[in-house]
């Protein structure tokens, strides 16, 4: 099946800092991947639709100038948490879907747990 | 926007017996229906998915039916194994033509030997 990892898979910070959590579709090429958090023992919530070559659409609530996304290729977005807090904790898994059909099946990345002390 | 409800968020099942989860979705344009398995600390992974032409899927012990018109989808494990133990997720796409899932809460499944 296709493969989509993510980098690093788990970071600590600083309160105030930024983390940057890349994510890559390793055998096929994604024009579109999304953002998803997860908290404990919760569900996956989308964040955000990742466009090759255009701006990022983001869900309601969520803040694009805290949430940076770029998707500079085909087989890379990047997720940028900018002035990290610790409600920022969380488990945020990437997706790519294989094809442009609604129908593709959406593979997901093994995730980055980040921890903001 | 679409909403994906799941029940129950909780299952427990003896080993051998059968399973069942259910989703009601709330778009009648979804028409794609992904089902997740989630291990701890682990990313989903497809266990089966059903499209909205299709009324039911089966592939070996695990089965998923749709019923558009009343928006509800299901998963049916059948002869049940330790190894079922997880969080299962249904999620929903199609609404607006967009790919984006929207997920249920889940359930977390644990089969008793």
């Amino acid at each position: 099946g296709a493969v989509v990892s993510q980098h690093p898979s788990w970071v600590i910070c600083k309160s105030g800092t930024s983390v940057k959590i890349e994510c890559r579709s390793l055998d096929f090429q994604a024009t579109t991947m999304f953002w998803y958090r997860q908290f404990p023992k919760q569900s996956l919530m989308l964040m955000a639709t990742s466009n090759e070559g255009s701006k990022a659409t983001y869900e309601q609530g969520v803040e694009k100038d805290k949430f940076l996304i770029n998707h500079a290729s085909l087989t890379l977005s990047t997720l940028t948490v900018t002035s990290a807090h610790p409600e920022d904790s969380s488990f945020y898994i990437c997706s790519a879907p294989r094809g442009t059909s609604v129908t593709d099946t959406q593979y997901f990345g093994p995730g980055t747990r980040l921890t903001v002390l | 926007g679409e909403n994906v409800e799941q029940h129950p968020s909780t299952l427990s099942v003896q080993e051998g017996d059968s399973a069942v989860i259910k989703c009601t979705y709330s778009d009648s344009a979804s028409n794609y229906f992904p089902w997740y398995k989630q291990e701890l600390g682990k990313r989903p992974q497809l266990i089966i998915d059903i499209r909205s032409n299709v009324g039911e899927k089966k592939d070996q012990r695990i089965a998923v039916t749709l019923n558009k018109t009343a928006k509800h989808f299901s998963l049916h494990i059948t002869e049940t194994q330790p190894e079922d133990s997880a969080v299962y997720f249904c999620a929903a796409s199609g609404s607006q033509g967009a790919q984006k899932l929207v997920f249920g809460q889940g359930t977390r499944l644990t089969i008793n030997p």
